[in-house]
């Protein structure tokens, strides 16, 4: 079993859909919660960033953790087709600089 | 600002051949990774380094793999010799200090070994 679990979709959704993406982890020793979006041929980018449980909000994009349950969310309202690309958890034990452990992605497409 | 420059951005190789890619990570970030990201995968780190320091190689299959950060700025990783199971996108980040946890990526360098 990996340590960080996520379903690669793909996902296909009309704009202006809710999008609800997902990833279950096992350690619980992680503490830092991050999705990354990544466009095709391009690096990931940081798009959010949680320490520990709760909620986070930035424009069109809420974050959710729970510790309790291992379980991370990532929310896009008004989904646009701009929104079409990879979205990677990511988690990390502390902000000393160490890796990154990612899931694999999900797949997300967002037709006009 | 420059983000995280990567060169080269593809390269097909052959097998038992040997590549090199470069990084030059954003000005003033002391902390630099190599990722490496199989297709449909998420990346997994292969090496990080702290200035010129290697801090973390565990996962970097060193039989093969060497890199090297001299002066604490550029980086290259190199495979020697290459194997078909090497293709992958060879992704650096770059982190600054204190406490800016963002780790940025470059565009990554496509690998191909035929």
């Amino acid at each position: 079993q990996k340590e960080v679990e996520q379903d690669p979709g793909p996902l296909s959704v009309p704009e202006g859909a809710i999008v609800s993406l997902n990833c279950t982890y096992s350690n619980s020793a992680f503490q830092y919660f991050m999705w990354y979006r990544q466009y095709s041929r391009k690096g990931p980018e940081l798009l959010m960033y949680t320490y520990s449980s709760g909620n986070k909000e930035d424009g069109r994009f809420t974050a959710q953790v729970d510790k309790s349950s291992k379980y991370i969310s990532l929310f896009i309202r008004d989904s646009q087709p701009s929104d079409s690309a990879t979205y990677l958890c990511a988690m990390s034990y502390n902000q000393a600089g160490t890796a990154l452990i990612f899931g694999k992605g999900t797949t997300l497409s967002v037709s006009s | 600002e420059a983000g995280v420059v990567q060169s080269p951005r593809y390269k097909i190789i052959e097998k038992k051949q040997p590549v090199a890619f470069w990084c030059n990570p954003i000005s003033g970030h002391n902390t630099l990774y190599w990722y490496r990201q199989n297709l449909g995968q998420g990346p997994e780190l292969l090496i990080r380094y702290e200035n010129e320091e290697a801090v973390d190689d565990s996962q970097l299959p060193k039989d093969r793999f060497s890199a090297e950060r001299l002066k604490g700025v550029d980086s290259t990783l190199k495979i020697q010799p290459a194997e078909l199971g090497d293709s992958a996108v060879y992704l650096c980040a770059s982190r600054g200090v204190g406490g800016n946890y963002e780790q940025y990526f470059g565009p990554g360098t496509r690998l191909t070994v035929t």
